[in-house]
Protein backbone atom coordinates (compact mmCIF):
# COMPACT_ATOMS: atom_id res chain seq x y z
CA UNK A 1 0.00 0.00 0.00
CA UNK A 2 2.04 3.19 -1.32
CA UNK A 3 1.19 6.05 1.37
CA UNK A 4 3.17 8.47 -1.27
CA UNK A 5 2.72 7.99 -4.73
CA UNK A 6 4.55 10.30 -7.86
CA UNK A 7 2.20 9.39 -10.44
CA UNK A 8 4.69 11.17 -13.10
CA UNK A 9 7.61 8.72 -13.36
CA UNK A 10 9.32 11.01 -16.37
CA UNK A 11 9.10 14.72 -17.41
CA UNK A 12 10.65 16.95 -19.50
CA UNK A 13 10.89 20.18 -20.07
CA UNK A 14 12.84 22.60 -21.69
CA UNK A 15 15.43 24.61 -19.97
CA UNK A 16 14.40 27.84 -18.88
CA UNK A 17 10.60 26.89 -18.29
CA UNK A 18 9.06 25.89 -15.67
CA UNK A 19 9.25 22.36 -13.71
CA UNK A 20 6.14 20.85 -11.94
CA UNK A 21 6.45 17.88 -10.30
CA UNK A 22 3.64 15.74 -7.98
CA UNK A 23 3.30 14.10 -5.46
CA UNK A 24 0.18 12.72 -3.27
CA UNK A 25 0.04 11.08 0.18
CA UNK A 26 -2.88 9.09 2.06
CA UNK A 27 -2.27 9.08 5.27
CA UNK A 28 -3.84 12.31 6.93
CA UNK A 29 -1.57 12.23 9.95
CA UNK A 30 1.66 13.65 7.47
CA UNK A 31 2.22 16.92 8.86
CA UNK A 32 5.72 17.30 7.86
CA UNK A 33 6.88 16.86 3.55
CA UNK A 34 10.57 16.76 1.70
CA UNK A 35 11.83 16.98 -1.25
CA UNK A 36 15.04 15.11 -2.11
CA UNK A 37 17.42 15.08 -5.39
CA UNK A 38 19.13 12.23 -6.80
CA UNK A 39 21.42 11.96 -9.63
CA UNK A 40 23.15 8.49 -10.90
CA UNK A 41 25.49 6.69 -8.88
CA UNK A 42 24.59 9.36 -5.84
CA UNK A 43 23.05 9.32 -3.14
CA UNK A 44 19.48 11.36 -2.60
CA UNK A 45 20.41 14.94 -1.21
CA UNK A 46 17.75 17.13 0.52
CA UNK A 47 15.86 19.77 -1.67
CA UNK A 48 13.40 21.48 0.35
CA UNK A 49 10.88 21.28 2.86
CA UNK A 50 7.46 21.91 4.38
CA UNK A 51 5.27 21.41 7.21
CA UNK A 52 1.98 20.95 7.51
CA UNK A 53 1.33 24.73 9.20
CA UNK A 54 2.35 26.33 5.89
CA UNK A 55 1.24 26.35 2.50
CA UNK A 56 3.96 27.37 0.58
CA UNK A 57 7.91 27.41 1.13
CA UNK A 58 10.07 29.29 -1.24
CA UNK A 59 13.92 28.64 -1.59
CA UNK A 60 15.59 30.33 -4.90
CA UNK A 61 14.34 29.10 -7.69
CA UNK A 62 12.59 25.54 -5.99
CA UNK A 63 8.97 26.37 -4.16
CA UNK A 64 7.35 23.42 -2.75
CA UNK A 65 3.01 23.69 -2.65
CA UNK A 66 0.98 22.03 -0.13
CA UNK A 67 -2.69 21.12 -0.41
CA UNK A 68 -3.52 19.60 3.25
CA UNK A 69 -7.43 19.12 1.99
CA UNK A 70 -6.32 17.28 -1.32
CA UNK A 71 -3.63 15.69 0.34
CA UNK A 72 -1.46 17.02 -2.90
CA UNK A 73 2.20 18.35 -2.87
CA UNK A 74 4.19 20.34 -5.73
CA UNK A 75 7.66 20.86 -6.31
CA UNK A 76 8.10 23.87 -8.70
CA UNK A 77 11.22 24.85 -10.53
CA UNK A 78 11.39 28.25 -12.41
CA UNK A 79 12.99 28.46 -14.23
CA UNK A 80 14.44 25.15 -14.52
CA UNK A 81 18.33 24.16 -15.91
CA UNK A 82 19.95 21.01 -17.56
CA UNK A 83 21.34 20.69 -14.16
CA UNK A 84 18.21 20.24 -12.63
CA UNK A 85 18.02 16.77 -15.02
CA UNK A 86 17.67 13.98 -12.08
CA UNK A 87 15.35 11.76 -9.85
CA UNK A 88 13.18 13.99 -7.62
CA UNK A 89 11.56 11.84 -4.55
CA UNK A 90 9.27 13.49 -2.27
CA UNK A 91 8.62 12.14 1.06
CA UNK A 92 6.37 12.42 4.00
CA UNK A 93 6.78 12.21 7.80
CA UNK A 94 5.27 12.69 11.52
CA UNK A 95 6.61 15.02 13.44
CA UNK A 96 4.90 14.41 16.65
CA UNK A 97 5.81 11.28 16.54
CA UNK A 98 9.29 11.63 18.25
CA UNK A 99 11.01 9.69 15.40
CA UNK A 100 11.33 10.48 12.24
CA UNK A 101 10.73 8.20 9.74
CA UNK A 102 9.81 9.03 6.24
CA UNK A 103 8.26 7.50 3.72
CA UNK A 104 8.99 7.70 0.29
CA UNK A 105 7.24 8.25 -3.11
CA UNK A 106 8.62 6.43 -6.38
CA UNK A 107 10.56 9.31 -7.45
CA UNK A 108 10.13 11.37 -10.99
CA UNK A 109 12.96 11.22 -13.57
CA UNK A 110 12.92 15.20 -14.70
CA UNK A 111 15.05 15.65 -18.12
CA UNK A 112 15.71 19.37 -18.80
CA UNK A 113 16.57 19.94 -22.22
CA UNK A 114 18.89 23.05 -23.47
CA UNK B 1 29.10 19.66 5.99
CA UNK B 2 27.46 16.17 6.58
CA UNK B 3 29.28 13.44 5.79
CA UNK B 4 27.54 10.00 5.57
CA UNK B 5 30.08 7.10 4.08
CA UNK B 6 29.10 3.95 2.50
CA UNK B 7 32.11 0.94 2.70
CA UNK B 8 31.82 -0.06 -0.93
CA UNK B 9 29.86 1.73 -4.42
CA UNK B 10 30.00 -1.26 -6.00
CA UNK B 11 29.68 -5.18 -4.64
CA UNK B 12 29.16 -8.33 -6.51
CA UNK B 13 28.51 -11.12 -4.32
CA UNK B 14 27.20 -15.34 -5.01
CA UNK B 15 24.16 -16.78 -3.61
CA UNK B 16 24.21 -17.66 -0.36
CA UNK B 17 27.02 -15.85 0.69
CA UNK B 18 27.03 -13.77 3.71
CA UNK B 19 27.20 -9.98 2.72
CA UNK B 20 28.11 -6.87 5.46
CA UNK B 21 27.46 -3.35 4.29
CA UNK B 22 29.06 -0.59 6.17
CA UNK B 23 27.96 2.62 7.11
CA UNK B 24 29.65 5.64 9.00
CA UNK B 25 28.45 9.23 9.99
CA UNK B 26 30.49 12.02 11.30
CA UNK B 27 28.06 14.42 12.57
CA UNK B 28 27.07 12.29 15.22
CA UNK B 29 23.60 11.76 14.73
CA UNK B 30 21.15 10.01 16.92
CA UNK B 31 19.31 8.03 13.91
CA UNK B 32 20.44 5.85 10.85
CA UNK B 33 18.78 4.34 8.29
CA UNK B 34 18.94 1.64 5.66
CA UNK B 35 16.97 2.17 2.52
CA UNK B 36 17.16 -0.28 -0.92
CA UNK B 37 15.81 1.82 -3.90
CA UNK B 38 14.33 -0.25 -7.45
CA UNK B 39 13.28 0.54 -10.00
CA UNK B 40 9.13 1.78 -10.32
CA UNK B 41 9.15 1.20 -6.16
CA UNK B 42 11.24 4.46 -4.68
CA UNK B 43 13.20 3.86 -1.38
CA UNK B 44 12.04 1.42 1.23
CA UNK B 45 12.97 1.67 4.12
CA UNK B 46 15.04 -1.38 5.75
CA UNK B 47 15.63 -1.19 8.90
CA UNK B 48 16.93 1.96 11.23
CA UNK B 49 18.44 2.90 14.28
CA UNK B 50 17.56 5.67 17.25
CA UNK B 51 20.79 4.84 19.75
CA UNK B 52 23.49 2.52 20.38
CA UNK B 53 21.79 -1.02 20.25
CA UNK B 54 18.75 -0.14 19.53
CA UNK B 55 16.55 -1.32 16.48
CA UNK B 56 13.48 -1.21 14.93
CA UNK B 57 12.25 -3.10 11.77
CA UNK B 58 11.29 -1.19 8.87
CA UNK B 59 9.44 -1.48 5.55
CA UNK B 60 11.15 -4.71 4.40
CA UNK B 61 13.07 -6.12 6.84
CA UNK B 62 13.02 -9.42 5.71
CA UNK B 63 16.05 -11.76 4.86
CA UNK B 64 18.60 -8.76 6.78
CA UNK B 65 19.74 -7.84 9.89
CA UNK B 66 21.54 -4.84 11.48
CA UNK B 67 24.16 -3.48 13.91
CA UNK B 68 24.77 -0.44 15.61
CA UNK B 69 27.62 -0.54 17.97
CA UNK B 70 29.09 2.46 18.06
CA UNK B 71 26.90 5.96 17.40
CA UNK B 72 28.50 6.72 14.17
CA UNK B 73 28.19 2.92 12.69
CA UNK B 74 25.51 1.38 11.64
CA UNK B 75 25.71 -2.50 9.90
CA UNK B 76 23.09 -3.91 7.59
CA UNK B 77 24.06 -7.67 7.31
CA UNK B 78 22.47 -10.29 4.36
CA UNK B 79 22.25 -13.59 5.99
CA UNK B 80 22.65 -15.51 3.00
CA UNK B 81 22.29 -13.26 -0.16
CA UNK B 82 19.54 -14.14 -2.27
CA UNK B 83 19.26 -12.48 -6.14
CA UNK B 84 15.87 -10.57 -5.21
CA UNK B 85 18.61 -8.58 -3.12
CA UNK B 86 19.97 -7.40 -6.31
CA UNK B 87 19.58 -3.21 -5.48
CA UNK B 88 21.29 -0.29 -4.32
CA UNK B 89 21.47 -0.14 -0.92
CA UNK B 90 21.42 3.86 0.69
CA UNK B 91 22.30 4.52 4.10
CA UNK B 92 21.07 7.79 5.79
CA UNK B 93 21.51 9.44 9.48
CA UNK B 94 19.17 12.03 10.87
CA UNK B 95 19.48 14.33 14.22
CA UNK B 96 16.04 14.83 15.61
CA UNK B 97 14.36 17.79 16.23
CA UNK B 98 11.37 19.72 16.59
CA UNK B 99 11.37 20.89 13.30
CA UNK B 100 11.82 18.19 11.10
CA UNK B 101 14.42 15.62 11.23
CA UNK B 102 16.11 16.25 7.47
CA UNK B 103 18.31 12.87 6.72
CA UNK B 104 21.21 12.79 4.81
CA UNK B 105 22.16 9.95 2.65
CA UNK B 106 25.47 8.24 1.76
CA UNK B 107 26.42 7.87 -1.86
CA UNK B 108 24.81 4.10 -1.62
CA UNK B 109 25.99 0.45 -2.64
CA UNK B 110 25.46 -1.33 -5.83
CA UNK B 111 25.24 -4.72 -4.66
CA UNK B 112 24.57 -7.47 -7.37
CA UNK B 113 23.72 -10.95 -6.12
CA UNK B 114 24.87 -13.70 -8.50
Amino acid sequence: DQQVKQNSPSLSVQEGRISILNCDYTNSMFDYFLWYKKYPAEGPTFLISISSIKDKNEDGRFTVFLNKSAKHLSLHIVPSQPGDSAVYFCAAGLLNTGFQKLVFGTGTRLLVSP
Amino acid sequence: DVKVTQSSRYLVKRTGEKVFLECVQDMDHENMFWYRQDPGLGLRLIYFSYDVKMKEKGDIPEGYSVSREKKERFSLILESASTNQTSMYLCASSFPSGGGDTQYFGPGTRLTVL
